[in-house]
């Protein structure tokens, strides 16, 4: 089995302030994780993926994710938010013995203030 | 513009009525899936066609019938819906199920049930 944990709904941080969003995971087998990212009325976006080569994982518009398998956890991070980055983001996590079907976390709302 | 297009973007139906919701992917890809993405809930995943036929149904309700005549595009019909069938409806392609990681959304249509 496995699960995905986004340990907080909601973050709010300054424009030009550091991001951390959190999420821990649980899989039998080595886990495929990515972070999507949902603008209001859009779909999802693949922001990053991590699959078992470099834990340091770079996205788009600045992002990045680093897998920690000690701590199962794949937390998001950007130095500098900026007002655009403003949007729901989701964990999701896959694994072969899961049929490679994908598990998605509960979503962390990001709000930037100006 | 992710590739993936659907229609309409936004329904409002009575529970009687029969409506479609359709999605066209323009990717060249072989899989494709339908996700329900309800409030306060983490994404669902609905349906999945691999080369046009149907490979996973999470036990959803006889009231949603797929079709996917073609691996460009796939409907979701509906009816004697429910209120708390009230969702945005998200259509996702991938380059084929054993790259389920990697989907791309479309922009959802919103569907209200009065």
């Amino acid at each position: 089995a496995q699960s995905v944990t986004q340990l907080d709904s909601h973050v709010s941080v300054s424009e030009g302030t550091p991001v951390l969003l959190r999420c821990n995971y649980s899989s039998s087998y080595s886990p495929s994780l990515f972070w999507y990212v949902q603008h209001p009325n859009k779909g999802l976006q693949l922001l990053l993926k991590y699959t078992s080569a470099a834990t340091l994982v770079k996205g788009i518009n600045g992002f990045e994710a680093e897998f920690k398998k000690s701590e199962t956890s794949f937390h998001l991070t950007k130095p500098s938010a900026h007002m655009s980055d403003a949007a729901e983001y989701f964990c999701v996590v896959t694994a072969y013995n899961a049929g490679n079907m994908l598990t998605f976390g509960g979503g962390t709302r990001l709000m930037v203030k100006p | 513009e992710t590739g993936v297009t659907q229609t309409p973007r936004h329904l409002v139906m009575g529970m009687t009525n029969k409506k479609s919701l359709k999605c066209e992917q323009h990717l060249g890809h072989n899989a494709m899936y339908w996700y329900k993405q309800s409030a306060k809930k983490p994404l669902e995943l609905m349906f999945v066609y691999s080369l046009e036929e149907r490979v996973e149904n999470n036990s959803v309700p006889s009231r949603f019938s797929p079709e996917c005549p073609n691996s460009s595009h796939l409907f979701l019909h509906l009816h004697t819906l429910q209120p708390e069938d009230s969702a945005l409806y998200l259509c996702a392609s991938s380059h084929d199920r054993g790259n389920t990681g990697e989907l791309f959304f479309g922009e959802g249509s919103r569907l209200t049930v009065l």
